[in-house]
């Protein structure tokens, strides 16, 4: 079965501050991919990341990076310099490599708070 | 360029209603999901299709039926709406079930049961 969990319900910053928001994923299988999704207070997801098992190379993207670790199942999100618009629910997510269906199994959200 | 509309976005019910969701992508995707999100919880899968005529069950499929008669339209169906399907509820569309292909969301319909 495949499990991910963001043990960060909430989280409150102030403009400017680093912040990492965590995501642990459980799984057999040996191929699959994580995703970061971004849902601002307007309600809809926008996908920001997509990696594969098999690419273990951070990733930077102007403010945001990923770090992902295979040896702790680990896929964690860091904001740079945090600004009010970065406020929202952020999702990781888990897709296997297969040929039955391209089920994303979610974690349950981190809420981040930015305040001016 | 749309990409994936849903309708209504808002909807009141009363227990044992029923209603249709539409979901309509215009990206020319094969395969076209339905998730519900609630507090907590993230996103659970719902139903599933792989192809125009074809549908599955997803991992909270009791309660609800769908049907995709057209590539480009998903519906969602709850025959008797119950409290406990009080959610948000997202479509999605891929190009692929291959992995490398991430799923765009659509806008999501609140649904209150009363």
């Amino acid at each position: 079965a495949q499990k991910v969990t963001q043990a960060q319900t909430e989280i409150s910053v102030v403009e400017k501050e680093d912040v990492t928001l965590d995501c642990v994923y459980e799984t057999r299988d040996t191929t699959y991919y994580l995703f970061w999704y971004k849902q601002p207070p307007s309600g809809e997801l926008v996908f920001l990341i997509r990696r594969n098992s098999f690419d273990e190379q951070n990733e930077i993207s102007g403010r945001y990076s990923w770090n992902f670790q295979k040896s702790t199942s680990s896929f964690n999100f860091t904001i740079t310099a945090s600004q009010v618009v970065d406020s929202a629910v952020y999702f990781c997510a888990l897709k296997r490599e297969s040929t039955s269906y391209g089920k994303l199994t979610f974690g349950q959200g981190t809420i981040l708070t930015v305040h001016p | 360029n749309a990409g994936v509309t849903q309708t209504p976005k808002f909807r009141v019910l009363k227990t044992g209603q029923s209603m249709t969701l539409l979901c309509a992508q215009d990206m020319n995707h094969e395969y076209m999901y339905w998730y519900r999100q609630d507090p907590g919880m993230g996103l659970r899968l719902i139903h599933y299709s792989v192809g125009e005529g074809t549908t599955a069950k997803g991992e909270v499929p009791d309660g609800y039926n769908v049907s995709r008669l057209k590539k480009q339209n998903f519906l969602l169906g709850l025959e008797s709406a119950a409290p406990s399907q009080t959610s948000v509820y997202f479509c999605a569309s891929s190009y692929s079930m291959g992995s490398s292909y991430e799923q765009y969301f659509g806008p999501g319909t609140r649904l209150t049961v009363t």
